[in-house]
């Protein structure tokens, strides 16, 4: 089955600065890779999403990037605000069947 | 987005009685939803997969007749904890998926519920 890793687990950076984010996947088949962004006691919320047919997409300062070849995709995350402190998910899934997530990475934005 | 909610947010109850949580889309109609469990401070750790119309298929090491679960509607699944332990204290959340027009589907998540057993 599909394993996804992430990393870093936790990732502290000034704001203003830029945050990454990265994942990666095992099962050659997962064709859509959604990001979540979970505050403390919260519901995920789905931040950013991307097709397996597309390398990258941009949605104001959040930004995907998918490499299938080498089965990684990263959360790229620009000029970061105290707002942004939140766990993040990476997940990958066929189609949206069956989702697995990463263990998720914990990022502080420091004022 | 599409919509889920969950039922109740909060729970506490007394070792040895059961609850149940209902998870509901509200405007669209789930032919799919997913009951997950959250640690503190840790990922989301799928229970089982919900399919209107049959049994739930249960991930590995998760006890069915511990978990009930029921998807009786396109926009209902419960999750019945029976008999709850201390260590069933956890943060409970489902999702439910939405097909696009793209064939692609999208889960959204319900609030979650935070169960505490005394």
């Amino acid at each position: 089955g599909e394993n996804v890793e992430q990393h870093p687990s936790t990732l502290s950076v000034q704001e203003g600065d830029s945050a990454v984010i990265k994942c990666t996947y095992s099962d050659s088949a997962s064709n859509y890779f959604p990001w979540y962004k979970q505050e403390l006691g919260k519901r995920p919320q789905l931040i950013i999403d991307i097709r397996s047919n597309v390398g990258e997409k941009k949605d104001q300062r959040i930004a995907v990037t998918l490499n299938k070849t080498a089965k990684h995709f990263s959360l790229h995350i620009t000029e970061t605000q105290p707002e942004d402190s939140a766990v993040y998910f990476c997940a990958a899934t066929n189609y949206g069947q069956n989702f697995v997530f990463g263990p998720g990475t914990r990022l502080s934005v420091l004022p | 987005g599409a919509v889920v909610s969950q039922h109740p947010s909060r729970v506490i109850c007394k070792s040895g009685t059961s609850v149940k949580i209902e998870c509901r889309s509200l405007d669209f109609q789930a032919t799919t939803m997913f009951w997950y469990r959250q640690f503190p401070k840790q990922s989301l750790m799928l229970m089982a997969t919900s399919n209107e119309g049959s049994k739930a298929t249960y991930e590995q090491g998760v006890e069915k007749d511990k978990f009930l679960i029921n998807h009786a509607s396109l926009t209902l699944s419960t999750l019945t904890v029976t008999s709850a332990h201390p260590e069933d204290s956890s943060f409970y959340i489902c999702s439910a998926n939405n097909r696009r027009t793209s064939g692609y589907n999208e889960q959204f998540f319900g609030p979650g519920t935070r169960l505490t057993v005394l």
